[in-house]
C-alpha cells in the first residue's frame, strides 16, 4: 500500500491553468475507475472536487476536470483563482480493496 | 443534513488502547460504506480503514493491520475505531467520512471535523 505519487508543489497565476498529477501502478489507479479527488484547505473539512476518475458532484465548478491516462491520473484547474489555493489529496481504489493516498500537492495562486 | 462528528480522541501512552465514535445523521446509515482517515501533524491524509455498509467487510491499511477494528452499531447511527497497542506514529487527528455514494469505492464529500488522538508518555 504505498501512498500515490504527487508533486509536493505546484503554482500559477490567476487565470492560468494548470495539472496536477498522480501517478499509481495497475493495481490502483491504473486498474479501477474510482479515482477522486481533494480539495483540503487547512483547518477545513476535505471537499470532493472529483470522483471516478472525471465526474464531478453538483455545485463543484467545471473548471476542476479530471482524466487518468495509465498508471497516472490527473487534476486540471483552469482560470485558476485565490481561492484555488489548497492542499489537493489524490485517491485511488486498489486492489485488496483498500483505498490510498496520494501524497499531497500544495497549490499556490501567485 | 449529513452530520458526522467524531469524539474519543486524547492523550494515551504507548502501548494502550483508545476507541473513537462517530456519530452519524441525516442519511440512511445503512446504506453506505464507512471510512477512518487520519491526518498526522503537518502530514497528509492517511486511508486507515473502511467498513461496509451491512458491517460484514472490513478492510485496514498495513500500518494498522492487526491493531485496530473498525465497527459499526446501526441501531445507533454510529461507526467505531478500536485502538490497540498505540504507537507514537498513531498520532493524529482521526476523521470519519462517508462514502461517495452507496457502492462508490471512495471517500465522499462528507467528513467528521476530526478527533486528535496523541500518543505519548
Amino acid at each position: 500500500q504505498s501512498a500515490l505519487t504527487q508533486p509536493a508543489s505546484v503554482s500559477g497565476s490567476p487565470g492560468q491553468s494548470i495539472t496536477i498529477s498522480c501517478a499509481g501502478t495497475s493495481s490502483d489507479v491504473g486498474g479501477y475507475k474510482y479515482v477522486s479527488w481533494h480539495q483540503h484547505h487547512p483547518g477545513k473539512a476535505p471537499k470532493l472536487i472529483i470522483y471516478d476518475v472525471s465526474d464531478r458532484p453538483s455545485g463543484v465548478s467545471n473548471r476542476f476536470s479530471g482524466s487518468k491516462s495509465g498508471n497516472t491520473a490527473s487534476l486540471t484547474i483552469s482560470g485558476l483563482q485565490a481561492e484555488d489555493e489548497a492542499d489537493y489529496y489524490c485517491s485511488s481504489y486498489t486492489s485488496t480493496s483498500t483505498l490510498v493516498f496520494g501524497g499531497g500537492t500544495k497549490l499556490t495562486v501567485l | 443534513q449529513v452530520r458526522l462528528v467524531e469524539s474519543g480522541g486524547g492523550v494515551v501512552q504507548p502501548g494502550r488502547s483508545l476507541r473513537l465514535s462517530c456519530a452519524a445523521s441525516g442519511f440512511t446509515f445503512n446504506n453506505y460504506a464507512m471510512h477512518w482517515v487520519r491526518q498526522a501533524p503537518g502530514k497528509g491524509l492517511e486511508w486507515v480503514a473502511v467498513i461496509s455498509s451491512d458491517g460484514s467487510n472490513k478492510y485496514y491499511s498495513d500500518s494498522v493491520k492487526g491493531r485496530f477494528t473498525i465497527s459499526r452499531d446501526s441501531s445507533k447511527n454510529t461507526l467505531y475505531l478500536q485502538m490497540n497497542s498505540l504507537r507514537a506514529d498513531d498520532t493524529a487527528a482521526y476523521l470519519c467520512a462517508r462514502e461517495i455514494y452507496p457502492g462508490g469505492k471512495a471517500v465522499g464529500d462528507y467528513w467528521g471535523q476530526g478527533t486528535l488522538v496523541t500518543v505519548s508518555s
